[in-house]
This record gives C-alpha cells, sequence and structure tokens, in this order.
C-alpha cells in the first residue's frame, strides 16, 4: 500500500493522559499536514511541514500540541493532558509540492 | 475569518439522476478548489480539483468553478446508491498547502 498511513486507527485513553500519533507519508511528498474533524463537520487545519520544517501551525493548536517531522519522513503528533474535547478523528494528509493532497486513514481518538 | 459554506443536505436524488452539489467561499484570494467524497467513518477521498474558471469532466464528474461569483459546484451523472456520501468542498490558498474545508453535504442516492 503506497497511501498515507496513520497508526493508530483507534485511540482509547482516560482524561489527562498523554496520546502519540504517527503518519506515514506518501514517499515522494515532501509536503505534511495534520487536520482535526469533529462529527458534522468538515476537516480543519493543524499544522503543515515542508520537509521537516514545521512552516504553520493552526490557533486551534494549544500547547498541549506538538508535531514533529524528523527527517522529513514520517510525523508524530503528541497530545499531553488530553481533555474530552479533544475527541476527534485526527488526519493526515501529504502532498507533492502544491499538488493535491491525499490523506490517510485518520486516527480516532475518544477520551473518557 | 476565510469561510467555505455548504448546504448540510441531504440531498436526495434518485438513481440515475444528476446530483448536484454547491459551495461558496469568502476569500477572493484563493486559488484552487477540491471536492473530497467521505464516507461515514472514512477518511477524505479526493475526487476532482480545479484551479481555473469553467468546467472540469472527469468520468461521472464534473466541477465547475466562478472565481466571480466565488462559487463551486461538482455535479455528478448517472448518480448510483454508491455514491451516498459526504461531499467535501475544499478551498486552496495561493500556495495550496493549507485547505480551508465546508462542512459537507449528505448526498443520499435512492435505488
Amino acid at each position: 500500500d503506497t497511501g498515507v498511513s496513520q497508526d493508530p486507527r483507534h485511540k482509547i485513553t482516560k482524561r489527562g493522559q498523554n496520546v502519540t500519533f504517527r503518519c506515514d507519508p506518501i514517499s515522494e511528498h515532501n509536503r505534511l499536514y495534520w487536520y482535526r474533524q469533529t462529527l458534522g463537520q468538515g476537516p480543519e487545519f493543524l499544522t503543515y511541514f515542508q520537509n521537516e520544517a514545521q512552516l504553520e501551525k493552526s490557533r486551534l493548536l494549544s500547547d498541549r500540541f506538538s508535531a514533529e517531522r524528523p527527517k522529513g519522513s514520517f510525523s508524530t503528533l503528541e497530545i499531553q493532558r488530553t481533555e474530552q474535547g479533544d475527541s476527534a478523528m485526527y488526519l493526515c494528509a501529504s502532498s507533492l509540492a502544491a499538488d493535491e493532497a491525499f490523506f490517510g486513514q485518520g486516527t480516532r481518538l475518544t477520551v473518557v | 475569518q476565510k469561510e467555505v459554506e455548504q448546504n448540510s443536505g441531504p440531498l436526495s436524488v434518485p438513481e440515475g439522476a444528476i446530483a448536484s452539489l454547491n459551495c461558496t467561499y469568502s476569500d477572493r484570494g484563493s486559488q484552487s478548489f477540491f471536492w473530497y467524497r467521505q464516507y461515514s467513518g472514512k477518511s477524505p477521498e479526493l475526487i476532482m480539483f480545479i484551479y481555473s474558471n469553467g468546467d472540469k469532466e472527469d468520468g461521472r464528474f464534473t466541477a465547475q468553478l466562478n472565481k466571480a461569483s466565488q462559487y463551486v459546484s461538482l455535479l455528478i451523472r448517472d448518480s448510483q446508491p454508491s455514491d451516498s456520501a459526504t461531499y467535501l468542498c475544499a478551498v486552496g490558498e495561493d500556495s495550496s498547502y493549507k485547505l480551508i474545508f465546508g462542512s459537507g453535504t449528505r448526498l443520499l442516492v435512492r435505488p
């Protein structure tokens, strides 16, 4: 499978715990994006990497959120001290330059 | 605040009919326009993109763009029950690295 891969697909965590998600983009894609989607809404932009550089972070990304893309390959999104409001689908997408973005399967987070 | 507006639906059409999905956007500087299909519980799947005014056809799908009216539409010809999904309109900025999504229109194709 040469598409965008995300792991895990589902995560249930207790409030206050830390969680980390991984995204492996399409191999030749230098751009990587994280979005968050809640029920009944479209995806909302969280952050963007070009190669290993994080070029933009949304105001939605509070201090509890951090994302990395070491060596410009896979990326991780960490949420510290999770809150119930963090429950959502976290989507990773990748693209080549300014071309169309392709999404992974998403990680569904449930904070209980 | 840049916005993308879609009617939430559901839009119900009979099998074989043309489904017409519409989207308006607020930022006149937007350069790229995308339609994604999302089945319940799944991630968005890119089905069409358009950058220039006019029509762009791909199989049963036609995307239409009118930048003067800030309006994008998606036509699905010969609709099939398998087309039943939520259709997300997304708009990109100059570099098109960041997409602003609408909340989606739910399409239901009746057999």
